[in-house]
């Protein structure tokens, strides 16, 4: 039973260029959740998402960030332009589907450890 | 929106004792709260988790209580060993409602276990 799996665990990137990071659910799972991590601090939501749907986005930044989880694929966090500020750990977890909107816990992959030089 | 406290951030415990890590909600309509341990370079690790239509859950040397009147949910680690150290993550959701699955995270608690 393979667990949540990120690509790649770690990315470097020089300010104003574009990070791309995947996520592969647990099978079976059909929601997909993505957090950031700051050195040192807790996890912050960021947005949630179903096949082909945004769920809640309310913890994204209103620019320059994006979310997806098409019908085939991994699901995909963009962040466009990067700034030093974007450095952090991104975690992605899944849930199975449950009666309206998911009852699982939720399983977090390892991380893509994002620098931006 | 929901709010997560966590205490302490930091403890030292004896290989042997106790560790008790308490954690304070804001939203009374919260009904889920998973524990996770964080090791270094690692994501979180699903440990325990309660729901609000129990009032405590056991597995092992871990343990949740929660009591839904204070708002308030404690992990206990009996027996503490080496590998407890770790950084421990309380969180809370309004599972079940579509749109509010989001975890809020507590703080976080650095957890040392001495030998």
């Amino acid at each position: 039973n393979a667990g949540v799996m990120q690509n790649p665990r770690h990315l470097v990137r020089r300010r104003g260029q574009e990070a791309r990071l995947r996520c592969s659910p647990m099978k079976g799972h059909s929601h997909v959740y993505w957090y950031r991590q700051l050195p040192e601090e807790g996890l912050k939501f960021m947005v949630y998402l179903q096949k082909e749907n945004i769920i809640d986005e309310s913890g994204m930044p209103k620019e320059r960030f994006s979310a997806e989880f098409p019908k085939e694929g991994p699901s995909i966090l963009r962040i466009q332009q990067v700034v030093r500020g974007d450095s952090a750990a991104y975690f992605c977890a899944s849930s199975p589907p449950g009666l309206a909107g998911g009852l699982g816990a939720q399983y977090f992959g390892p991380g893509t450890r994002l620098t931006v030089l | 929106g929901e709010n997560v406290e966590q205490h302490p951030s930091t403890l030292s415990v004896q290989e042997g004792d106790s560790a008790v890590i308490k954690c304070t909600y804001s939203d009374s309509a919260s009904n889920y709260f998973p524990w996770y341990k964080q090791e270094l370079g690692k994501g979180p690790q699903l440990i325990i988790d309660i729901r609000s239509n129990v009032g405590e859950k056991k597995d092992q040397r871990i343990a949740v209580t929660l009591n839904k009147t204070a708002k308030h949910f404690s992990l206990h680690i009996t027996e503490t060993q080496p590998e407890d150290s770790a950084v421990y993550f309380c969180a809370a959701t309004r599972s079940g409602v579509q749109g509010a699955q989001k975890l809020v995270f507590g703080q976080g608690t650095r957890l040392t276990i001495n030998p």
